[in-house]
């Protein structure tokens, strides 16, 4: 069935520097890709989406780039702050006007 | 503009006890809804959506059950809850966008 990968499961950086989380997905048909940050305890929060007729977006410190024949995308977060720290969830819909299927997520840890 | 409440925020329950978890949507109307359930430091586990009223689709065979009474209401329910099922009990909406937007979420321990 429809599948989505994501790495790595925990990753740590120190402020300042950058931080890159990467989504594979199975399904060819999937259009929309988005990106969820989910601090402890409460509910996950869109950080930034994609669809599949643009390759990159940018908003401030964060960009997704989405490689639709690799079928892959991938968050960037520069200049990393600590309250950049949370789990952060990639998904992709199922089929073109599908539910949304979640990766497994990314704890994101940045040291001050 | 549109708010999403769940409640209750959380909830300590025995093992073999029924269970109701409410969510309603204002200011939006017939929307897409979600029951997402979330295990400590797992990902989110899709159980129910329904794209109207009285129309449920089922994710993963379990112990629960899901019921949309009216148009903004979603209910997540339970007749004997077990110890698999404590965990963070997310309500989501979404609209003619693709994307959710999620309540704040019910913690649930099963004793």
């Amino acid at each position: 069935g429809e599948n989505v990968e994501q790495h790595p499961s925990t990753l740590s950086v120190q402020e300042g520097d950058s931080a890159v989380i990467k989504c594979t997905y199975s399904d060819s048909a999937s259009n929309y890709f988005p990106w969820y940050k989910q601090e402890l305890g409460k509910r996950p929060q869109l950080i930034i989406d994609i669809r599949s007729n643009v390759g990159e977006k940018k908003d401030q410190r964060i960009a997704v780039t989405l490689n639709k024949t690799a079928k892959h995308f991938s968050l960037h977060i520069t200049e990393t702050q600590p309250e950049d720290s949370a789990v952060y969830f990639c998904a992709a819909t199922r089929g073109s006007q599908g539910n949304l299927i979640f990766g497994k997520g990314t704890k994101l840890s940045v040291k001050p | 503009s549109q708010t999403i409440h769940q409640w209750p925020a959380t909830l300590v329950q025995p093992v073999g006890s029924p269970l109701s978890l409410e969510c309603t949507v204002e200011g939006t109307s017939n929307p897409n809804l979600y029951w997402y359930r979330q295990a400590a430091g797992r990902g989110l586990q899709l159980l129910f959506y329904s794209v109207g009223i009285g129309q449920i689709s089922s994710e993963v065979p379990q112990n629960l059950s899901a019921s949309r009474p009216q148009d903004r209401q979603f209910i997540l329910s339970s007749k004997k809850l077990l110890l698999s099922d404590s965990g963070f009990y997310l309500c989501a909406w979404s609209g003619t966008a693709a994307y959710l937007h999620f309540g704040n979420g019910t913690r649930l321990t099963v004793t």
